[in-house]
């Protein structure tokens, strides 16, 4: 069955920290993808990046970046030098290609508090 | 380039009632999914359109019910409408299963 966990309910840092938000997936497929977004107290889920199963490769961009493990199931982002801004819910999500529908399966979310 | 829009943005009702919710897809997007996302819960998949059918469909009742139109836009339509309905209601638009762009949801409170 697919899964998505994020055993981190809520963070609380300090701006300037670094911060690592965990995500651990289940999946049988050998093809999917893998996303995270951000929601802002406004409500809309914006786009952070999406990853599929075949590119292990970290990625970074600016403050943000991501480390892809598939012999932990694990996708987990990390933000540099954390700012007041990025306080927000952040939600990882797969979709498996056999679905082929890119229906998004999103695990419970994580609460971000940057204070200053 | 506009992104995905809903309408409204917010809406009571109550019990009992029925609500239509809509939605337009990002330019050049041809799919679109529904989302309710419960308060302090992740978005949860309702049923998707593509080619102005259901494609698929999570697990809800048949109480909630959608239509896409030629141009790609979609409703949501909810009967009966319980207070468990209450959540923010998410459409989230996409081509070719390329990744979901969402909307900035209609938030649903039934009394």
């Amino acid at each position: 069955a697919q899964k998505v966990t994020q055993a981190q309910t809520e963070i609380s840092v300090v701006e300037k920290e670094d911060v690592t938000l965990d995500c651990v997936y289940e999946t049988r497929d050998t093809t999917y993808y893998l996303f995270w977004y951000k929601q802002p107290p406004s409500g809309e889920l914006v786009f952070l990046i999406r990853r599929n199963s075949f590119d292990e490769q970290n990625e970074i961009s600016g403050r943000y970046s991501w480390n892809f493990q598939k012999s932990t199931s694990s996708f987990n982002f990390t933000i540099t030098a954390s700012q007041v801004v990025d306080s927000a819910v952040y939600f990882c999500a797969l979709s498996e290609d056999s679905s082929n529908t890119g229906k998004l399966i999103f695990g419970q979310g994580t609460t971000l508090q940057v204070k200053p | 380039d506009a992104g995905v829009t809903q309408s409204p943005t917010h809406l009571i009702k109550t019990r009992g009632q029925q609500v239509t919710l809509r939605c337009s897809p990002k330019s050049g997007h041809d799919t679109v999914s529904w989302y309710q996302q419960a308060l302090g819960q992740g978005p949860q998949f309702i049923f998707q359109y593509y080619e102005e059918e259901e494609r698929q469909r999570g697990n809800f009742p048949d109480r909630f019910s959608g239509h896409q139109f030629p141009n790609y836009s979609s409703e949501l339509n909810v009967n009966a409408l319980l207070l468990g309905d209450s959540a923010l209601y998410l459409c989230a638009s996409s081509y070719l299963a390329g990744g979901e762009f969402f909307g900035p949801g209609t938030r649903l409170t039934v009394l």
